[in-house]
């Protein structure tokens, strides 16, 4: 079974751009997560997914940030305009439903850096 | 006060020796207690998961809760350089189950 996949692995862009993360679930997968880890924390939800709907995007900085999850597979994050605080990693996850006992398999992440 | 409380270390130990990572938690009434490990430029990936108060073994790893104190830990036995990684405490929420990670505890197992 292919994992999740994540691109691009690394960007660097410089405070005001904007960038883009893309997240391709494992197949049959309904639920997708999106967290941010900053260096030396625990990865901290940003927005969660149950197929192409939001079911919990309390955590994300909708002033800058957004996400969609068009025909419930693939999921864009976008950052508008970045902070120097933005900078992390970018996780995306996914499992079968959101009940505590399916597991949240989670891509390699994007590393971002605002200088 | 955090949800879940874990010492980020760093932790260097020889190999072969026992790891003891820990975390604390502050909601009574959390009942599913996971460990993630994270390699180097890697996401987590669960390690082992468990419901109660206890021991549960799985080959070299052993978690353990003791809800009394809201104290989990993982142990590692005769750890191996591959054992190198960061290990993070996650408890789901009672009523959303959303994942509620420790800061993570970065292990060297040296050769």
């Amino acid at each position: 079974e292919a994992g999740v996949a994540q691109s691009p692995r690394y960007k660097i862009i410089e405070k005001r751009q904007s960038v883009a993360f893309w997240c391709n679930p494992i197949s049959g997968h309904a639920t997708l997560y999106w967290y941010q880890q900053i260096l030396g924390q625990g990865p901290k939800l940003l927005i969660q997914f149950q197929n192409n709907g939001v079911v919990d995007d309390s955590q994300l900085p909708k002033d800058r940030f957004s996400a969609e999850r068009l025909k419930g597979v693939d999921s864009t994050l976008k950052i508008q305009p970045a902070k120097l605080e933005d900078s992390a990693v970018y996780l995306c996850a996914s499992s079968r439903s959101p009940q505590r006992e399916d597991t949240q398999y989670f891509g390699p992440g994007t590393r971002l850096t605002v200088l | 006060q955090k949800e879940v409380e874990q010492d980020p270390g760093p932790l260097s130990v020889p190999e072969g020796a026992i790891v003891s990572l820990n975390c604390t938690y502050s909601n009574s009434a959390f009942q599913y207690f996971m460990w993630y490990r994270q390699y180097s430029r890697k996401g987590p990936e669960l390690l082992m998961y468990t419901y109660s108060s206890g021991n549960k073994e799985d080959g070299r790893f052993t978690a353990q809760v003791d809800k009394s104190s809201k104290y989990i830990s993982l142990f590692i036995r005769d750890s191996q350089p591959s054992d190198s990684a960061t290990y993070l405490c996650a408890i789901p929420r009672s009523n959303d189950y959303k994942l509620s990670f420790g800061a993570g505890t970065t292990v060297t197992v040296r050769a």
